[in-house]
């Protein structure tokens, strides 16, 4: 099973390009979540949704957007990159509240 | 305050020996605990979840302390793939839609 795929794997932009992230998960999972990973730090929370058509801001949502409009993808658009968003992307999923989520395996994104 | 803080570490631990450590959470109203596992900025894995009476997985075993909040993870007979960074993960009572609460994790390096 591939659980949970992330695309791409690696990423360089220049300052003010845009780009988007896509998570595709195959385990019939209603929540989706999109986390950014900063050396030292912890796992925080960007954006989320509950099920198709929904998406709900996290804990640090400023500078990007997302949409659900399928079940299964979760996509992530920074509209304009600036070198603070230089991190590792996490993308996650789970059947619901209560549950552990299962992870992609990350997009490593720089921003010069 | 953090709503789960973990010691840092590094946790230096002689192949073969036992380690523990723990995790303390804020929120007393909080309803499920899990131990994940990352290697080297790679995604978060589930290594177990903690129950109310302690659970043991192989080497493996969580503790959960709800009066003085917080959970604990033992690993014995410690091997050399056992180094990484161990994350904590709470879901708060409050937490409606399935998010997670990480903590920044503990790193464990288990040396020859």
């Amino acid at each position: 099973n591939a659980g949970v795929t992330q695309t791409p794997k690696f990423r360089v932009l220049k300052t003010g390009q845009s780009m988007t992230l896509l998570c595709a998960q195959d385990m019939n999972h209603e929540y989706m979540y999109w986390y950014r990973q900063d050396p030292g730090m912890g796992l925080r929370l960007i954006h989320y949704s509950v099920g198709e058509g929904t998406t709900a801001k996290g804990e640090v949502p400023d500078g990007y957007n997302v949409s659900r409009l399928k079940k299964q993808n979760f996509l992530l658009g920074l509209e304009s990159a600036a070198p603070s968003q230089t991190s590792v992307y996490f993308c996650a999923s789970n059947r619901g509240q209560g549950q552990p989520q299962h992870f992609g395996d990350g997009t490593r994104l720089s921003i010069l | 305050r953090k709503e789960v803080e973990q010691d840092p570490g590094p946790f230096n631990v002689p192949e073969g020996a036992t380690v523990a450590f723990n995790c303390t959470y804020s929120n007393s109203a909080s309803q499920s605990f899990f131990w994940y596992r990352q290697d080297c900025r790679k995604e978060p894995k589930l290594l177990m979840s903690v129950y109310s009476s302690g659970n043991e997985d192989g080497r493996f075993t969580a503790q959960l302390n709800r009066a003085s909040q917080y959970i604990s993870l033992l690993i014995r007979d410690s091997k050399l793939s056992d180094s990484a960074t161990y994350l904590c993960v709470v879901i708060p009572e409050w937490a409606s839609w399935g998010k997670l609460q990480f903590g920044s994790g503990t790193q464990v390096v288990v040396t020859p």
